[in-house]
């Protein structure tokens, strides 16, 4: 079975780019997440969504990010315009359901660098 | 708001040592708890989790964990330790009053030396 897939692994880019991130999920999971990985910290979630639906989006800075899930499958995350501050490791993860005790699969992650 | 403690960030041990890491939440609810992993060049995956049942928990490559509720900790524990346990170890945790939103600590370094 496939894991999640994402791309790019890597990405540079110059301040007030924008940049985009791909995430295709296991398939038949239908909870789709996307979390900030900052060196030497843990994963935070920027985004949940249920099938289409974004269920959680409150830490999701929504002035230069956005997020969409069409057909409920394949997810993109975009930053416009990036800022410094947003280099950092950017993980998409799935699962079944939201359910408390399921696991949550990641993918490899995307690592932003913004110069 | 949910927390999660994990006080070791950078732990060294040489093969065969036995292996305590600790972790600590901040709920006072029902939580499930889990143990991500985080080998070199590759991506989270589950260690081991709690939901109810046996607080002793036994997950992948001889690591375990124990539920203690009233110390608020989930510490991980593997009594021989070998050169490819080498990771990033993560606790997280979640909880039903917060929409199962999974809380992650800053992760334990782990170097074995062989």
């Amino acid at each position: 079975e496939a894991g999640v897939v994402q791309s790019p692994r890597y990405k540079i880019i110059e301040k007030k780019q924008p940049v985009a991130f791909w995430c295709n999920p296991i398939s038949g999971h239908n909870t789709l997440y996307w979390y900030l990985q900052n060196l030497g910290q843990g994963p935070e979630l920027l985004i949940r969504y249920e099938n289409e639906e974004a269920v959680d989006d409150s830490q999701l800075p929504k002035d230069r990010f956005s997020a969409e899930r069409l057909k409920g499958v394949d997810s993109t995350l975009k930053i416009q315009p990036a800022e410094l501050g947003d280099s950092a490791v950017y993980l998409c993860a799935s699962s079944l359901t939201p359910a408390g005790g399921e696991t949550q699969y990641f993918g490899p992650g995307t690592r932003l660098l913004v110069l | 708001a949910q927390s999660v403690s994990q006080h070791n960030h950078h732990v060294i041990l040489s093969e065969a040592a036995s292996l305590e890491l600790g972790c600590n939440y901040s709920y006072g609810g029902t939580v499930n708890l889990f143990w991500y992993v985080q080998y070199p060049g590759q991506h989270l995956q589950l260690l081991l989790k709690y939901f109810s049942g046996d607080p002793l928990v036994k997950g992948i490559k001889g690591f375990e964990a124990e539920f203690i509720k009233s110390k608020f900790s989930f510490n991980l524990r593997k009594p021989s330790v070998q050169w490819s346990d080498t990771a990033e170890y993560f606790c997280a945790v979640n909880a039903p009053d917060s929409s199962y939103k999974l809380i992650f600590g800053s992760g334990t370094r782990l170097l074995v030396r062989p």
